[in-house]
């Protein structure tokens, strides 16, 4: 099974600033014939399920907003929040669909 | 509008046997690979099964391999989940979850039920 890290597994960041998640695999989720890495975000807010975000690593779901970003190839992913907003505050996943599906464990986001 | 709406949750003693459904509505459900994703309480996301489009190919977790079988009635845009020999550690929220692209089982997922709540305590 491919496992997924993530880090930080919480983070406090100020209103404005930027937010920086980082996700990594044991092993590749590029799939060499589309050139495409299996890779998506989703953003879980408390009481709901989750959201996603982020498809084929870095294609942003429709409705998201632009402040939402991902990149990375191979086994080394960041999601990126360019302005931190109070409606951010969740708990963000990581997940491959390269193999089956695994998440990572998580990276809780708070305000500072 | 695309609904998901889980039943069947509850409360269940270890050992016990339970049966999620999932009702679906505004896609061709028909078409889509469906999972089960479970959350524990205050843990992160766990894939558990999964089915293709036509219910001929499924997929189990390890750790629910021989007592979790995934099913569903495309006549019926119903998706099943029946538990067995439930454990303490069985104890999650079940989520019912859409692949987002067609006839692919291996994809990202675009819609989630609210979930049902599993707990399995003597």
């Amino acid at each position: 099974d491919i496992v997924m890290t993530q880090s930080p597994d919480s983070l406090a960041v100020s209103l404005g600033e930027r937010a920086t998640i980082n996700c990594k695999s044991s092993q590749s989720v590029l799939y060499s014939s589309n050139t495409k890495n299996y890779l998506a975000w989703y953003q879980q807010k408390p009481g709901q399920p989750p959201k996603l975000l982020i498809y084929w690593a870095s294609t942003r779901e429709s409705g998201v907003p632009d402040r939402f970003s991902g990149s990375g190839s191979g086994t080394d992913f960041t999601l990126t929040i360019s302005s931190l907003q109070a409606e951010d505050v969740a708990v963000y996943y990581c997940q491959q669909y390269y193999t089956s599906a695994t998440f990572g464990q998580g990276t809780k986001l708070e305000i500072k | 509008e695309v609904q998901l709406v889980e039943s069947g949750g509850g409360l269940v003693q270890p050992g016990g046997s339970l049966r999620l459904s999932c009702s679906a509505s505004g896609f061709t459900f028909s078409s889509y690979a469906m999972y089960w994703v479970r959350q524990a309480p205050g843990k992160g996301l766990e894939y558990v099964l999964a089915i293709s489009s036509n219910g001929g190919s499924t997929f189990y977790a390890d750790s629910v391999k021989g007592r979790f079988t995934i099913s569903r009635d495309n006549s019926k845009n119903t998706l099943y989940l029946q538990m067995s020999s439930l454990r303490a550690e069985d104890t999650a929220v079940y989520y019912c979850v859409k692949v987002m692209r067609a006839s692919t089982i291996s994809y990202c997922f675009d819609y989630w039920g609210q979930g049902t709540l599993v707990t399995v305590s003597s």
